[in-house]
């Protein structure tokens, strides 16, 4: 079953720092999303993309954060400068079309120290 | 913006017992409900899911019921297995601009104990 694919597993970085998480939606899918989890807490809404533009972010996602989706397959968020707070699991999503399902990947571990 | 609700936080259960989890959302206008499972270390897999036009939804061993008059929809796993323990996530989002923004429960760790 096609899966969404995200690296690294686990990033280390210091504050202040930039980071970029990066994912591989499922191919033929059209929508994609970011999510974050603080560590035992639920997972929350950070920013979805579609036709190469953010089309709806929360108060989370403020101008720190970026999203691209630099050629055909790629979808990478950036942190231009790390916080402690930061420090969360990042999932990725993608959909194949509207009022489909999400479909998440395993995430990536940032730590900031 | 809306609010959903999950209990309880931890559950746990004999083999063969049966499960039930249990959200609430605010927002009248959601109308897609779906449950997500998370192992360890891997993100939420989607197990089942609901729309507002029906009440109840049935896949092998997992089923889930709707309410929309209380904003009550529920997570019903019968003949649990240990490979059921997980930590279980309730969401809810309006779908009727095409996204898909959910809105998550704070999750219920369900033990299934030999």
């Amino acid at each position: 079953e096609p899966e969404v694919t995200q690296t690294p597993s686990h990033q280390v970085t210091q504050m202040g720092q930039e980071v970029i998480l990066r994912c591989v939606p499922i191919s033929n899918h059209l929508y994609f999303y970011w999510y974050r989890q603080i560590l035992g807490q639920k997972v929350e809404f950070l920013v979805s993309f579609y036709n190469n533009e953010i089309s709806e972010k929360s108060e989370i996602f403020d101008d720190q954060f970026s999203v691209e989706r630099p050629d055909g397959s790629n979808f990478t968020l950036k942190i231009r400068s790390t916080k402690l707070e930061d420090s969360a699991m990042y999932f990725c999503a993608s959909m194949i079309g509207p009022n489909s399902p999400l479909h998440f990947g395993n995430g990536t571990r940032l730590t900031v120290t | 913006g809306e609010n959903v609700e999950q209990h309880p936080s931890t559950l746990s259960v004999q083999e063969g017992d049966s499960a039930v989890i249990k959200c609430t959302y605010s927002d009248s206008a959601s109308n897609y409900f779906p449950w997500y499972k998370q192992e360890l270390g891997k993100g939420p897999q989607l197990i089942i899911d609901i729309r507002s036009n029906v009440g109840e939804k049935k896949d092998q061993r997992i089923a889930v019921t709707l309410n929309k008059t209380a904003k009550h929809f529920s997570l019903h796993i019968t003949e649990t297995q240990p490979e059921d323990s997980a930590v279980y996530f309730c969401a809810a989002t309006d779908l009727t601009g095409g996204g898909n923004k959910l809105t998550f429960g704070t999750g219920t760790q369900l033990k299934v104990e030999l």
